[in-house]
């Protein structure tokens, strides 16, 4: 595809429950960077991604957040124990360079936890 | 904790006014870039502007830049029913070599015909 793809485009769980967000960035895109977005708030960043290192986690709210990615292709946001806090649109972004000016957003993943 | 902060928080215009929306942030950047979110989903880059720079352009989209102040500006001209959406300021890149975008809160903004 020509963009970022995020699935699922909505996820529902109860709390307590893992959740897994995927993102695709477009091809070729070295840097590929995970935010997240509060209702009515701006987007925090969580983690950026050079390939498949991780040079900066500082955003992750705690350790019941990570991330991976595979190359420089998909990423899997995972979210274990979830919790109501953690309801959010989860967005990301790649961008062909890391010091590339403009980032590419995927249209997010909505998590509500019940 | 936010960079930026936008105002108005909210701005309901008619067509054909223009819209202005206020940034401001708080350390050093070395640019500035403005985009857009429909339906609070995806971001569309809008414009950037770097610190040595006081005023851009991009079609009816005019930003400018105040490093003194830290503070930026966002004028949409002549609005359009279509530009109703939630803008945001966001700053970067920092040290290290990469875009670690810090976003404000954004305003909507909405355009009614």
């Amino acid at each position: 595809g020509a963009g970022v793809s995020q699935s699922p485009s909505n996820k529902v769980t109860e709390k307590g429950k893992d959740v897994e967000l995927r993102c695709d960035p477009i091809s070729g895109h070295t840097a590929l960077y995970w935010y997240r977005q509060r209702l009515g708030q701006g987007l925090e960043f969580l983690i950026y991604f050079q390939g498949n290192s991780a040079p900066d986690k500082s955003g992750l709210p705690s350790d019941r957040f990570s991330a991976e990615r595979t190359g420089e292709s998909v990423s899997t946001l995972t979210i274990q124990r979830t919790q109501q806090e953690d309801s959010a649109v989860y967005l990301c972004a790649s961008s062909l360079q890391p010091a590339a000016d403009e980032q590419f957003f995927g249209p997010g993943t909505r998590l509500t936890v019940l | 904790s936010q960079q930026g902060e936008e105002d108005p928080q909210a701005l309901s215009i008619q067509e054909g006014e223009n819209a202005t929306m206020n940034c401001s942030y708080k350390t050093s950047i070395n640019n500035l870039q403005w985009y857009r979110q429909n339906s609070g989903r995806g971001l569309v880059h809008l414009i950037l502007i770097r610190s040595n720079e006081r005023e851009k352009h991009s079609g009816r989209l005019r930003v400018t830049l105040d490093t003194s102040k830290k503070s930026s500006s966002l004028l949409i001209t002549a609005s359009r029913a279509a530009d109703t959406a939630s803008y945001f300021c966001a700053t970067g890149p920092f040290s290290g070599g990469y875009n670690k975008l810090i976003f404000g809160a954004g305003t909507r903004l909405a355009v009614h015909p």
